[in-house]
């Protein structure tokens, strides 16, 4: 059974940092493309970041390019996302998605002083 | 960046009719168009892939098709478990961009 747990949300500061992992298992990660996909209370979807499955590409939505890593450790079946220079409008539930096929269960992260 | 525009925004239907949700594509995605379902407090669920094709497990009263640049989900003889929020999505190419949604609900 595919199961993707995400962990390390909370309430963080306006210009602090929070890092993401989302825990994989039930298939050979490593054959996979990984996303992080988040949702603002009572907002729609929004694709944040997606990294290929060897880790070798990535690619990121506009308002978050410079501050968002996305990053993956095959070896550990984990996907992050490291997040930097955090704004109010980073507030969301976060998901981890395995290519939008399989998802977890989100994990919140706000963003206020 | 390729926009999705979604409608209706809100869906009053009865148990057991036939609804329709469209997404429009702002420039060809192929069939790189996939459905989502998701209820309150619950992570999105994957129902159509490839723009026709029923994801695992999802019930054949959901359908999708395309015409040109046009997107449809369709869900015949609504039942109550039916009722949420519909999204497409085109992954065509990055940005991946969803539609706004579409909140199907009991009339």
């Amino acid at each position: 059974e595919v199961q993707l747990v995400e962990s390390g949300g909370g309430l963080v500061q306006p210009g602090r940092s929070l890092k993401l992992s989302c825990a994989a298992s039930g298939f050979t990660f490593s054959n996979y493309y990984m996303a992080w996909v988040r949702q603002a209370p009572t907002k729609g979807l929004e694709w944040v970041a997606s990294i290929t499955n060897s880790g070798g590409s990535t690619y990121y939505r506009d308002s978050v390019k410079g501050r968002f890593t996305i990053s993956r450790d095959n070896a550990k079946s984990t996907l992050y996302l490291q997040m930097d220079s955090l704004r109010s409008e980073d507030t969301a539930t976060y998901y981890c998605t395995r290519v939008t096929d399989y998802w977890g269960q989100g994990v919140m992260v706000t963003v206020s002083s | 960046d390729i926009q999705m525009t979604q409608s209706p925004s809100s869906l009053p239907a009865s148990l057991g009719d036939r609804v329709t949700i469209t997404c429009r594509a702002s420039q060809d995605i192929g069939n790189y168009l996939r459905w989502f379902q998701q209820k309150p407090g619950k992570s999105p669920r994957l129902m159509i892939y490839g723009a026709t094709n029923l994801a695992a497990g999802v019930p054949s009263r959901f359908s999708g098709s395309r015409s040109g640049s046009d997107y449809s989900l369709t869900i015949n003889s609504l039942e109550s478990e039916d009722m949420a929020i519909y999204y497409c999505l085109q992954h065509n190419e990055y940005p991946l961009t969803f539609g706004s949604g579409t909140k199907l609900e009991i009339k």
